[in-house]
């Protein structure tokens, strides 16, 4: 089967830096997502990533290391509106595309 | 980018009626949709697999019966929750992938549509 694991919850401080885990075990792997999810409202696509290494995209980078099944996500200079759930998901290469995602992080940035 | 229209965005039916969702893929053509629900407080759980021209493969667990999936053509996927109970209330979610944009295509998501069913 499919298991994507991820913390529940992290505060972090305006500002600041944090760092959000995924570990995965699925049967197959044709990369990783993050998205972000404010309540109330669908996902938005962040970052993908496929080879190991970083992927950098403004104040969001996001790590990949297939052989320990483990992704990061790092969100630099936290902003207030950057309070969200945040969702790993991978693309197990199932045939039709689909996604499994993880449960998601909340993530409350405080002042 | 690619962009994945729901509609409507949120309803209120009384219990026993049914209620259509319509997904749509504005720009881009999608032979596959997929449609999630999510409950509060919790992640994203796939219904099913919306085929265009062929049947939908849903997940263990939610009955064909009930949530009714027909995908008409290559750019609208429709879902229809028949006889709606209050633990059917919940926020789902259409999705598709634009493959054009190649390998690392996203799921683009509509907007979700939130049902209140009283």
């Amino acid at each position: 089967g499919q298991n994507i694991d991820q913390p529940t919850e992290m505060t972090a401080t305006e500002g600041a830096i944090v760092q959000i885990n995924c570990t995965y075990q699925t049967s197959g792997f044709n990369g990783l997502f993050w998205y972000q999810q404010h309540a109330g409202e669908a996902p938005t696509f962040l970052s993908y990533n496929v080879l190991d290494g970083l992927e950098e995209k403004g104040r969001f980078s996001s790590f990949l290391s297939r052989s320990k099944g483990y992704s990061y996500l790092l969100l630099k200079e936290l902003q207030m509106k950057d309070s969200a759930s945040y969702l790993c998901a991978v693309d197990s290469g199932a045939g039709s595309y689909q996604l499994t995602f993880g449960k998601g992080t909340k993530l409350s940035v405080i002042p | 980018g690619a962009v994945v229209s729901q509609h409507p965005s949120w309803v209120i039916c009384k219990s026993g009626t049914s209620v259509k969702i319509e997904c749509r893929s504005l720009d881009f053509q999608a032979t596959t949709m997929f449609w999630y629900r999510q409950f509060p407080k919790q992640s994203l759980m796939l219904m099913a697999t919306s085929n265009e021209g062929s049947k939908a493969t849903y997940e263990q667990g939610v009955e064909k019966d009930k949530f009714l999936i027909n995908h008409a053509s290559l750019t609208l996927s429709t879902l229809t929750v028949t006889s709606a109970h209050p633990e059917d209330s919940s926020f789902y979610i259409c999705s598709a992938r634009d493959l054009g944009e190649g390998l690392g295509s996203p799921l683009h998501f509509g907007n979700g549509t939130r049902l209140t069913v009283t």
